[in-house]
């Protein structure tokens, strides 16, 4: 079983539409997630991170983190055509570890807004 | 302030041989990290580097390896390169354990 899992999609919807993205993860250890984008043949870009549980808001986009479940979900308001990319999660242990830079990342969710 | 850049872009390299990859870090971010991406196993880590020291390892062979240089630049190279090693490489940098950043990749193809 993988430390992260991800639902690979693909997921279509039309625009405008409210996007949920989900995953779901293992290790009780991951102190902070992360959502990324990546557009094709691009590097992942960093959209959000949170810290253990809750919310957190950034423009149309919203993180939520439920750590009594291990379930983190990342929903898009409005999506856009331009909004079509692969959308990828992941987990780190606390920063104050010995690590800032090991991520542990699901499988990504590949997503189509079409007009 | 500049992203991480990633050199060279795209490689071709034969069975065997062995490869050099390059990074530079967002300016002030002294932890680099590398990473692996292929469709069938996602983005893998490889290592960490911090102030010149390796942090953490992820679960690569040892023909993978690396090193970081006193103004936080890097390197990862891979000898003996399998067909297997072909993928998008990627480094990432990180001021703090809240972001890591990583640039455009490294498309590595080996024949």
């Amino acid at each position: 079983q993988k430390e992260v899992e991800q639902d690979p999609g693909p997921l279509s919807v039309p625009e405008g539409a409210i996007v949920s993205l989900n995953c779901t993860y293992s290790n009780s250890a991951f102190q902070y997630f992360m959502w990324y984008r990546q557009y094709s043949r691009k590097g992942p870009e960093l959209l959000m991170y949170t810290y253990s549980s809750g919310n957190k808001e950034d423009g149309r986009f919203t993180a939520q983190v439920d750590k009594s479940s291990k379930y983190i979900s990342l929903f898009i308001r409005d999506s856009q055509p331009s909004d079509s990319a692969t959308y990828l999660c992941a987990g780190k242990g606390d920063a104050g570890g010995t690590s800032y830079g090991k991520l542990t990342f699901g499988q990504g969710t590949i997503l189509t807004v079409h007009p | 302030k500049a992203g991480v850049t990633q050199t060279p872009r795209y490689l071709i390299k034969t069975r065997g041989q062995q490869v050099t990859l390059s990074c530079s870090p967002i300016s002030g971010h002294r932890s680099v990290s590398w990473y692996q991406q292929t469709p069938g196993q996602g983005l893998q880590f490889l290592f960490e580097y911090f102030s010149e020291t390796q942090r953490n390892k992820g679960n690569f062979p040892g023909r993978f390896s690396g090193r970081q240089f006193s103004n936080s630049r890097s390197e990862m190279n891979v000898s003996t390169l399998e067909l297997g090693d072909s993928a998008l490489y990627l480094c990432a940098s990180s001021i703090s354990g809240t972001g890591l950043y990583f640039g455009p990749g490294t498309r590595l193809t080996v024949t």
